[in-house]
Parts: structure tokens; C-alpha cells; sequence
């Protein structure tokens, strides 16, 4: 069975300082893994995704990701946060071997950011 | 761009009501899915389809159930509400494609009382 884990369930950051959200997954195959940011009131928009290729990933919002294998992560990073970028975020992890395109979601973290 | 649209951004209903949820999607997406939303758990799949008429139940599906009888529209239904079916809802689709992300409505935040 396929799963993901977000350790950091809040995280607070200072405007202006660097961001990084911890993802870890299980997964029986090459993953498919994906961020998305959710503001308040708001759906789920996707940031970045990773399907193989490159290690390191470019998303939208300045955002980037890196995929290990070794560790099973897929870590988020900014290098200076906007207070813009508060918001829940959310790591999810498919497969090829997934029907129907499925994902499963990690719990989310909760980005407070600081002036 | 892709738009998937949910026909309420929030809702207030009764207990042991029958309550629906509407999603529209415009991108010819094979793929749909209905996911319940609650804090600290992120986001559980409730079921999805992958074609017209078929669905597949998710990993909470007790206390629902859900139609598609057209390509671009996948209703949730409850079939008699009771209060700890009070969440938000959101939708999304997505290609065939297993590498395809999944696109989101804003979501539904629907009460029981």
C-alpha cells in the first residue's frame, strides 16, 4: 500500500528566510510524486510534480523539490519565503501501478509566515 | 486551463437529509475523484471514476455514493446525512494518463446539523 508522511505538522518561518517541508513516501514502484499549496478557503493547486528524469524538480511560486530514493523523500524548498506563501501544503504520491490515477495525500503543513 | 467547478461553496443541511454534490469539469478528463477533507488528515479519497458509468469505491467510502452518467459531471451523494459527514469536499479530475496531476474544484464546505 502506498503512503506519505509529512512530519511537520505546523511550521512558522520568517519572511524572507528559506522554507523546507519534509515528505516522506512508501511506495512499491517508481513513484509519481506532486506538492500543492491550498490557501485558505481555496482548492488544491499543484506546485511541482516528479515523474522521473532529473532529480531536482522547478515549480511555480520560486518553489523547488528534490526526489532520493534512497530516503523516500521528496523535500520542498524556497529559498525566501513571501508572506504570500502562507498556506497548507500537501505531498502526494501515485504510481503507475495505481489504478485509475489514485493518489494518497499526506496530512499536510501548515505555513505561518512572520513579518 | 483547466476548470472544475463545484456547484456550492458551502452548504448547510440536516440530519438524515439526502444531500448531493455536483462537479463539473471542461478538460475531457476520464479520471474523477471525491475526497473529504479534515484537519490534521489531510485529504481521504471517498471513490472515483475512471469512465462514464464506473466507479471504484476510495478509502472511505461507508455513507456515500456517487454517479456518473456523463463524462464531465461526477455527483457525491449522501445518502442520509448524519454530523460527522460535516467537512469540506473537494473534486478533481485528471487525464488517463497515470503521470497526469489531478486538477481541484475550490470545494465544498458542507454542515450537518
Amino acid at each position: 500500500a502506498q503512503s506519505v508522511t509529512q512530519p511537520d505538522i505546523h511550521i512558522t518561518v520568517s519572511e524572507g528566510a528559506s522554507l523546507e517541508l519534509r515528505c516522506n513516501y512508501s511506495y512499491g514502484a517508481t513513484p509519481y510524486l506532486f506538492w500543492y499549496v491550498q490557501s485558505p478557503g481555496q482548492g488544491l493547486q499543484l506546485l511541482l510534480k516528479y515523474f522521473s528524469g532529473d532529480t531536482l524538480v522547478q515549480g511555480i511560486k520560486g518553489f523547488e523539490a528534490e526526489f532520493k530514493r534512497s530516503q523516500s523523500s521528496f523535500n520542498l524548498r524556497k529559498p525566501s519565503v513571501h508572506w504570500s506563501d502562507a498556506a497548507e501544503y500537501f505531498c502526494a504520491v501515485g504510481g503507475a501501478r495505481t489504478a485509475g490515477n489514485k493518489l494518497t495525500f499526506g496530512g499536510g503543513t501548515r505555513v505561518l509566515v512572520k513579518p | 486551463d483547466v476548470k472544475v467547478t463545484q456547484s456550492s461553496r458551502y452548504l448547510v443541511k440536516r440530519t438524515g437529509e439526502k444531500v448531493f454534490l455536483e462537479c463539473v469539469q471542461d478538460m475531457d478528463h476520464e479520471n474523477m475523484f471525491w475526497y473529504r477533507q479534515d484537519p490534521g488528515l489531510g485529504l481521504r479519497l471517498i471513490y472515483f471514476s475512471y469512465d462514464v458509468k464506473m466507479k471504484e469505491k476510495g478509502d472511505i467510502p461507508e455513507g456515500y455514493s456517487v454517479s456518473r452518467e456523463k463524462k464531465e459531471r461526477f455527483s457525491l451523494i449522501l445518502e442520509s446525512a448524519s454530523t460527522n459527514q460535516t467537512s469540506m469536499y473537494l473534486c478533481a479530475s485528471s487525464p488517463r494518463q497515470g503521470n497526469q496531476p489531478q486538477h481541484f474544484g475550490d470545494g465544498t464546505r458542507l454542515s450537518i446539523l
